[in-house]
């Protein structure tokens, strides 16, 4: 089992449709999760981070996080075409090597269809 | 503000030279870390620098593969021997590094150097 799983896609939706990224960790005592947008040939770029159980929103993006389900998912509100990319969760997790190492999943493929 | 920057943007070289790649971290970043991202692939945890804290070089695939960080800013990650499996974009990110707040680990990524060994 790989430590942070996505949905590898591609995952297409409508433009103005709601996006549903998702991603599942095994460590369960881990503490921060964060979302990073990839365009093709660019470098990851922080999207939002999310410590506590819940939601969290930031303009048309919502990160959500469920500990006790080891679960976090990012939705993305009226989908453009410029959102396209892929979308990477990445963990800091409790058994990572050091406090501040990152695991990252393999990335969710999004196209937004005009 | 300046942020993170990796040179050379591209390498070409062929199997067996060494090769070196730099990155400069975004200014006051008291951590930098190196990633590898092979070809539709998530990224590889590498090696990690926290101040003046021993490296964390967990990530490091084989002995061929080093880094350093000079002054607690610029880094260079050396790959010796190169083979073509090292084939890769080689990412650099940094970030603030202090435990203040919720804030501290929030990475910061260059642009990449992309490495093709021939």
């Amino acid at each position: 089992q790989k430590e942070v799983e996505q949905n590898s896609g591609p995952l297409s939706v409508p433009e103005g449709a709601i996006a549903s990224l998702n991603c599942t960790y095994s460590d369960r005592g881990s503490q921060s999760f964060f979302w990073y947008r990839q365009y093709s040939g660019k470098s990851p770029e922080l999207i939002m981070f999310i410590y506590s159980n819940g939601d969290k929103e930031d303009g048309r993006f919502t990160a959500q996080l469920n500990k006790a389900s080891q679960y976090v998912s990012l939705l993305i509100r009226d989908s453009q075409p410029s959102d396209s990319a892929t979308y990477l969760c990445a963990v800091n997790m409790r058994s990572s090597g050091s406090a501040r190492q990152l695991t990252f999943g393999s990335g969710t493929q999004l196209t937004v269809l005009p | 503000g300046a942020g993170v920057s990796q040179s050379p943007s591209n390498k070409v070289t062929e199997k067996g030279k060494d090769v070196e790649l730099r990155c400069d971290p975004i200014s006051g970043h008291t951590a930098l870390y190196w990633y590898r991202q092979s070809l539709g692939q998530g990224l590889e945890f590498l090696i990690y620098f926290q101040g003046n804290s021993a490296p964390d070089k967990s990530g490091l695939p084989s002995d061929r593969f080093s880094a350093e960080r000079t002054g607690g800013s610029v880094s260079t990650l050396t790959i010796q021997r190169t083979q073509q499996e090292d084939s890769a974009v080689y990412l650099c990110a940094s970030s603030p590094g202090t435990s203040g707040g919720p804030s501290y680990n929030e990475q910061f990524f260059g642009p990449g150097t992309r490495l093709t060994v021939l």
